[in-house]
């Protein structure tokens, strides 16, 4: 069974840099782009960052560009999304999401983990 | 930047109803779509791509159709379980766009 596991969120207060998580099992990222999607409460979905299998192709959305770095472990199966100087408007749970297609990119998610919610508050 | 505009924001449906709910891309996407469907306190959960192809697990009172720009999910007869929020998304493009949402409810 694929499952997806998100950590590191909390309470972030404004410019202090903080580190999420997502590890995954039943299945191996290596193949697979990743993804980081948002949700900001009682909003909808907002796409934040993907990168591909071989981290040579990574792209952010414009709102987060310059302060996000998404980065990926595949010997431990995991993505991480490191948030630099976070905002009061990044405040959202943030889901870790399998893009559907093997090796190719496609930028859309059959796979999703539970999320972890971050809260930006000085 | 493609946006997709949902319709209605909320749809009030008894058990059992058939709901159908609207997607609207401002420009020409083919049949890059996918629905999701979010419950409470879950991840969504992946329901149709390509526009109409079921993904895996998923009943088949699922259907999605598209005509030209504008899509359709259709729940043909709903279940307790399907009231949730639903999403359309735009693929195959970077960034990818969500719509807004739909709630489904009960009436």
């Amino acid at each position: 069974e694929v499952q997806l596991v998100e950590s590191g969120g909390g309470l972030a207060q404004p410019g202090r840099s903080l580190r999420l998580s997502c590890v995954a099992s039943g299945f191996s990222i290596d193949e697979y782009t990743m993804h980081w999607v948002r949700q900001a409460p009682g909003k909808g979905l907002e796409w934040v960052a993907g990168i591909s299998w071989n981290s040579r192709s990574i792209a952010y959305a414009e709102s987060v560009r310059g302060r996000f770095t998404i980065s990926r472990d595949n010997g431990k199966n995991s993505v991480h999304l490191d948030i630099h100087s976070p905002k009061t408007g990044d405040t959202a749970r943030y889901y870790c999401a399998k893009d559907k297609e093997v090796i190719a990119t496609a930028y859309y998610f059959d796979s999703w983990g539970q999320g972890t919610l971050v809260t930006v508050s000085s | 930047e493609i946006v997709l505009t949902q319709s209605p924001a909320t749809l009030s449906v008894s058990p059992g109803e058939r709901a159908t709910l609207s997607c609207r891309a401002s420009q020409y996407i083919k049949t890059d779509l996918a629905w999701y469907q979010q419950k409470p306190g879950q991840a969504p959960r992946l329901l149709i791509q390509g526009a109409s192809s079921r993904a895996t697990g998923i009943p088949a009172r699922f259907s999605g159709s598209v005509s030209g720009t504008e899509f359709t999910l259709t729940i043909s007869s709903l279940q307790s379980e399907d009231f949730a929020v639903y999403y359309c998304q735009h693929y195959n493009t970077w960034p990818p766009p969500f719509g807004g949402g739909t709630k489904v409810e009960v009436k």
